[in-house]
């Protein structure tokens, strides 16, 4: 059965702080890795990802996927209070079934 | 529209009531998602429709749970007769198509079975 397993479960830091955030996946035909970030409403849409080994950057994020590990890391530097947030990472299970991990719930303390 | 809209945003019902809950995603999107979230846990697919089509139901955890999109367009999940372990956020998403495109995300139903 196809999975998503996110690590860790939680994590508080000071502002400022640096965190990376860990998603590991098996699935059968695996296409592509995308990751969401979750605050009170619906998740957005932070990064897809394909290719191995190739970073995508948004500001202070930024996410690789290392196929050999079957892995991604989302990373968030000089870390505010309003990344505060559930992120999660999912990942298609045949051509339109999405495999959401459980999140990491990350706090950032002022 | 806009974004995807759901309504009601919170229901709260008596076990052995049926609720209808309602989608109505990006105009554009051909592609259209229910899930379902329990507190502290991911959105947990239940189905999907490619326009009108519901090719998969494989995730509706029991036959009390159906879903539609008569025009291709606004969807509704129905749950028949309501148990309490239905209680959870149940998340609509839409996107321009299936195979890896991002999904936007409604801002739920909150059910509560009483």
């Amino acid at each position: 059965e196809d999975k998503v397993v996110q690590s860790p479960l939680s994590l508080v830091v000071h502002e400022g702080d640096t965190v990376t955030l860990n998603c590991s996946y098996e699935v059968t035909n695996f296409r592509s890795l995308l990751w969401y970030k979750q605050e009170k409403k619906a998740p957005t849409f932070l990064f897809m990802l394909t290719s191995s080994g190739i970073e995508k950057k948004s500001g202070r994020l930024s996410s690789i996927l290392d196929k050999k590990e079957l892995s991604s890391i989302l990373n968030i530097t000089a870390t505010q209070t309003g990344d505060s947030a559930i992120y999660l990472c999912a990942a298609p299970s045949g051509t339109y079934k999405y495999i959401f991990g459980t999140g990491t719930r990350l706090k950032v303390l002022a | 529209g806009a974004g995807v809209s759901q309504s009601p945003r919170y229901k709260v019902t008596k076990r052995g009531q049926d609720v209808t809950l309602r989608c109505d995603p990006i105009s554009s999107h051909a592609t259209l998602y229910w899930y379902q979230q329990a507190l502290g846990q991911g959105p947990e697919f239940l189905t999907y429709f490619n326009y009108e089509a519901q090719p998969d139901k494989s995730g509706l955890p029991s036959d009390r749970f159906s879903a539609e999109r008569p025009e291709g367009s606004i969807s509704t999940l129905t749950i028949q007769r309501t148990e309490q372990r239905d209680s959870a956020m149940y998340r609509c998403a839409s996107s321009l198509s299936g195979g890896g495109y991002e999904q936007y995300f409604g801002p739920g139903t909150r059910l509560t079975v009483t």
